[in-house]
């Protein structure tokens, strides 16, 4: 069965400290696509990147950056330098090409808190 | 602006009260979706909708009811029936519902039954 799991509930950082959440799935198709949105105080999800499952290469954006691996079913997130702004809340999702009649559904995991203090 | 719009933002419900929860969207996007999220868990589907006047069950659609009469337009009915319908309730879209595309997310609408 598919699923998204984000064994860091909560994690608290100072300022300026580096930060990375982990995120591991399981499906059964060989092509999927992985998500990380964050979701501010207001609510909204915002997109941060997408990734499928044939491109391994690690990705950078900014503060930010990807290291996907398939040998361990992760897609881990960093940001560097955190700052207070980064407070939110991080989902990973991943989406399936050929199960059932969920194309394009998101499967989320439950979700990390992160907390960026001055 | 294109985006998505969902209201109220705050909703209060006597309990056997049927409730309606708004989400249009100007994005031109084809496929609309409706979570729930509960504290400390991630986001449940209740129902999505990939063309309009079609609309299939998401995991959790027990409860709730939709309709897609317009593109535009994916109002999501919290009945009577959902025996724990207090919750935050996300809106979202995508340009055609395949698995690449990303979503797209409204403010969310609040709900508590009292």
């Amino acid at each position: 069965a598919q699923k998204v799991t984000q064994a860091q509930t909560e994690i608290s950082v100072v300022e300026k400290e580096d930060v990375t959440l982990d995120c591991v799935y399981e499906t059964r198709d060989t092509t999927y696509y992985l998500f990380w949105y964050k979701q501010p105080p207001s609510g909204e999800l915002v997109f941060l990147i997408r990734r499928n499952s044939f491109d391994e290469q690690n990705e950078i954006s900014g503060r930010y950056s990807w290291n996907f691996q398939k040998s361990t079913s992760s897609f881990n997130f960093t940001i560097t330098a955190s700052q207070v702004v980064d407070s939110a809340v991080y989902f990973c999702a991943l989406s399936e090409a050929e199960y059932g009649g969920s194309q394009g559904n998101l499967i989320f995991g439950k979700g990390t808190k992160l907390s960026v203090k001055p | 602006d294109g985006g998505i719009t969902q209201s109220p933002k705050y909703l209060f419900r006597k309990e056997g009260q049927n409730v309606t929860l708004s989400c249009e969207q100007n994005l031109n996007h084809d496929a609309m979706y409706w979570y729930r999220q509960d504290p400390g868990q991630g986001l449940r589907l209740i129902y999505y909708s990939q063309i309009v006047n079609d609309f299939q069950k998401g995991d959790i659609a027990e409860g709730y009811s939709v309709s897609r009469e317009k593109k535009e337009s994916f109002p999501l009915t919290v009945t009577s029936a959902q025996k724990n319908p207090t919750a935050f309730y996300l809106c979202a879209s995508s340009i055609d519902g395949s698995e690449n595309t990303e979503a797209f997310f409204g403010q969310g609408t609040r709900l508590t039954v009292v």
